[in-house]
């Protein structure tokens, strides 16, 4: 079965970090564009970081030199290193990966596996 | 950034209805949206990308269309468990970005 979990999330203080992981299970992370989404509580859907399968990272404007991406391919699992938090970082956490499609993978097709999420609070 | 606009904010709707909710982009995408239906507590799932096609075991009641800069989400029959928030998503260029949200209540 192809399904994500994440861990890692929590309570922490303004300035503080944390580590979010996200294993895979059923498909192979270093393949794929794996993402970072958050929602922060009663609000939308923010877009946060991704990597490609070749390595490449990219991120929001909101989190840029504060976060980063990493897969560690000996787990199969995602990362995202929190450094610098905010109050507004506070929002559950999802990874999510986009599809192959027709063999080809690409960053175009949307996000078809996700995983439950992870809750991050940042508060004094 | 490509800014994605979705309307209406929130829409009541009945069982049976036909709703169709629309996506704007600031600039244009190709057929590079994707949509997805997300309930309380819950992931967002994957409906439709491509603009329109369907993602597999997705009812076919769900429907997308455009390209460019104008986008639909069109269901076609509401069923019960359609009521939910739904979102699109801009798959062109990173930052990814996704449309606000339209809310789906039961009238």
């Amino acid at each position: 079965e192809v399904q994500l979990v994440e861990s890692g999330g929590g309570l922490v203080q303004p300035g503080g970090s944390l580590r979010l992981s996200c294993a895979a299970s059923g498909f192979t992370v270093s393949r794929y564009y794996m993402n970072w989404v958050r929602q922060a509580p009663g609000k939308g859907l923010e877009w946060v970081s991704v990597i490609h399968s070749g390595g490449s990272t990219y991120y929001a404007d909101s989190v840029k030199g504060r976060f980063t991406i990493s897969r560690d391919n000996s787990k199969n699992t995602l990362c995202l290193q929190m450094n610098s938090l905010r109050a507004e970082d506070t929002a559950v956490y999802y990874c999510a990966r986009v599809p192959e499609i027709h063999g080809v993978v690409t960053y175009n097709y949307g996000m078809d596996v996700w995983g439950q999420g992870t809750t991050v609070t940042v508060s004094s | 950034d490509i800014q994605m606009t979705q309307s209406p904010s929130s829409v009541s709707a009945s069982v049976g209805d036909r709703v169709t909710i629309t996506c704007r982009a600031s600039q244009g995408i190709n057929t590079w949206l994707a949509w997805y239906q997300q309930k309380p507590g819950k992931a967002p799932k994957l409906l439709i990308y491509g603009a329109s096609t369907l993602q597999g075991g997705v009812p076919s009641r769900f429907s997308g269309s455009g390209s460019g800069t104008d986008f639909t989400l069109t269901i076609s029959s509401l069923q019960p468990e359609d009521f939910a928030t739904y979102y699109c998503q801009q798959a062109n260029s990173f930052p990814y970005t996704f449309g606000q949200g339209t809310k789906l209540e039961i009238k």
